[in-house]
């Protein structure tokens, strides 16, 4: 079965520096999605950035890119220039390109990031 | 365009009661999704309805819950003779289809069992 371990329970940064949230998960398929969710304390999920498994090439989004490295199963997000809105829970997401629907999708448990004004 | 729209937003219930949590789905979406989030944990999914239609039930207990989402009105989900196991966020998604990417979520529910 496929799991989604993110190894960091908590991050903090200072305002306008750069962080990096760690995500590894274990799968035996070739073919898969992977996201980063960011849940803000008004508790609404909110897509950040999705990676498809057979594209090479890192996700970006704004402020937001992922280190993606298939063979070592790590999805890292890299928040650059961090903002005061930035503080949110960051979850990671895994989901099986067989699966029938993105509903299906496997969290880890969520790194809290923390913006130091 | 309203987002996904739960309520209540905390409910507290002692063990034994009912608890029903309510989700309107955004405009123009017919795919509703409930999913639990106990403290410390990624979201857990529950079950997958379409209009008058279970769709996929799997996360869902055996007993004691229940999800149903009319031809009108908000998707219900249902949890009977609750228990403090039951103390968690309960949030609801909506899509337009099934398409990757495309889950818009709600500010969940709170329920607190005493």
């Amino acid at each position: 079965a496929q799991t989604v371990t993110q190894s960091q329970p908590e991050m903090s940064v200072q305002e306008a520096e750069t962080v990096t949230l760690s995500c590894t998960y274990d799968t035996s398929e070739s073919d898969y999605y992977l996201f980063w969710y960011k849940q803000p304390p008004s508790r609404q999920m909110i897509l950040v950035i999705r990676q498809e498994a057979y594209k090479q090439q890192n996700a970006t989004e704004n402020r937001f890119s992922v280190n993606f490295q298939k063979a070592a199963k790590s999805f890292s997000l890299k928040i650059s220039d961090s903002q005061l809105g930035d503080a949110a829970m960051y979850f990671c997401a895994y989901r099986s390109e067989y699966m029938d629907s993105n509903y299906q999708l496997i969290w880890g448990a969520g790194t809290k990031l923390i913006i130091k004004p | 365009n309203a987002g996904v729209m739960q309520n209540p937003r905390h409910l507290v219930r002692r063990r034994g009661q009912e608890a029903r949590l309510r989700c309107s789905p955004m405009k123009g979406h017919s795919h509703v999704y409930w999913y639990r989030q106990l403290p410390e944990e990624g979201l857990k999914f529950m079950v997958y309805l379409q209009k008058e239609n279970i769709i996929d039930e799997s996360g869902m207990p055996k007993e004691r819950f229940s999800a149903e989402f009319p031809k009108e009105g908000p998707s219900i989900l249902r949890i009977q003779q609750v228990v403090r196991g039951d103390s968690a966020a309960y949030f609801c998604a909506s899509s337009p289809s099934g398409i990757v990417g495309e889950l818009f979520f709600g500010e969940g529910s709170r329920l607190t069992v005493l």
